[in-house]
C-alpha cells in the first residue's frame, strides 16, 4: 500500500537535545511538507520541499532544520534553539503540477508527538 | 496574505441529522483549491473533499457536500445523515499561488450525539 510513514509515534527528549523526526513516502510525490500542530492553532507550516536537494522555510522555521537527499525521505530535526518544541508534528506529501497552480491536495502521515522536558 | 477562518470552534449534531460547518477565506488569487480535512481522535488527517475554484459546480463525496460561494469567499461543508464516526476535528484549507502550500483554519470540533 502507498502511504506516508512517520516514526516514532511518541518521542521524549530532554531540553537542550536535538531530535530528528522521520518521514518516508512511497507515493512518488515530488513535494513534501512538515507541519506543527498545537491545541487551538490549527496546522502551521515549518518547512517544505518541492524537489530533491531543495527546500524552503515555512512560517515557523526558526529552531528547525530539514534535508531532502532522497525523493522518498524528508527528515525534520528539532534543535535546542526551538523554544517550545513540545507539539504534534505532521508530515505530508503531494504531487507537484506544472502551471501557475502547482500545489494540490496533500496526504498526511500519522504524526509524531514530541514531548520535551 | 491568504487567511482561512473557521468561526465555529465546536458544533454538535444528532445522529442521522445534517450539520453545516462554515469556512471563509481571504485571497486575491482567482484560481485556487479548497479542501476539507477530517482529524479523528487518532489524529490522522484525512482528506474529505476538494473544490477547484474554477469549477462552479459544488463538489460532493457521498454524504459530504460543499457550498462554494466564490464571490463571498465562503466554503461550507455539509454532512448529511451524520454518523458516530463523523465525530472529529474538521479543518478547512486553502491552496493557491506558486508556493503550493496549504493554509489551514483553526478547526471545528464536531460531536455526534447518539
Amino acid at each position: 500500500d502507498g502511504g506516508i510513514t512517520q516514526s516514532p509515534k511518541y518521542l521524549f527528549r530532554k531540553e537542550g537535545q536535538n531530535v530528528t523526526l522521520s518521514c518516508e513516502q512511497n507515493l512518488n510525490h515530488d513535494a513534501m511538507y512538515w507541519y506543527r500542530q498545537d491545541p487551538g492553532q490549527g496546522l502551521r507550516l515549518i518547512y517544505y520541499s518541492q524537489i530533491v536537494n531543495d527546500f524552503q522555510k515555512g512560517d515557523i522555521a526558526e529552531g528547525y532544520s530539514v534535508s531532502r537527499e532522497k525523493k522518498e525521505s524528508f527528515p525534520l530535526t528539532v534543535t535546542s534553539a526551538q523554544k517550545n518544541p513540545t507539539a504534534f508534528y505532521l508530515c505530508a506529501s503531494s504531487s507537484w503540477l506544472t502551471g501557475p497552480l502547482p500545489g494540490y491536495e496533500q496526504y498526511f502521515g500519522p504524526g509524531t508527538r514530541l514531548t520535551v522536558t | 496574505a491568504q487567511t482561512v477562518t473557521q468561526s465555529q470552534p465546536e458544533m454538535s449534531v444528532q445522529e442521522a441529522e445534517t450539520v453545516t460547518l462554515s469556512c471563509t477565506y481571504d485571497t486575491s488569487e482567482s484560481d485556487y483549491y479548497l479542501f476539507w480535512y477530517k482529524q479523528p481522535p487518532s489524529r490522522q488527517m484525512i482528506l474529505v473533499i476538494r473544490q477547484e475554484a474554477y469549477k462552479q459546480q459544488n463538489a460532493t463525496e457521498n454524504r459530504f457536500s460543499v457550498n462554494f460561494q466564490k464571490a463571498a469567499k465562503s466554503f461550507s461543508l455539509k454532512i448529511s445523515d451524520s454518523q458516530l464516526g463523523d465525530a472529529a476535528m474538521y479543518f478547512c484549507a486553502y491552496n493557491g499561488g506558486s508556493q503550493g502550500n496549504l493554509i489551514f483554519g483553526k478547526g471545528t470540533k464536531l460531536s455526534v450525539k447518539p
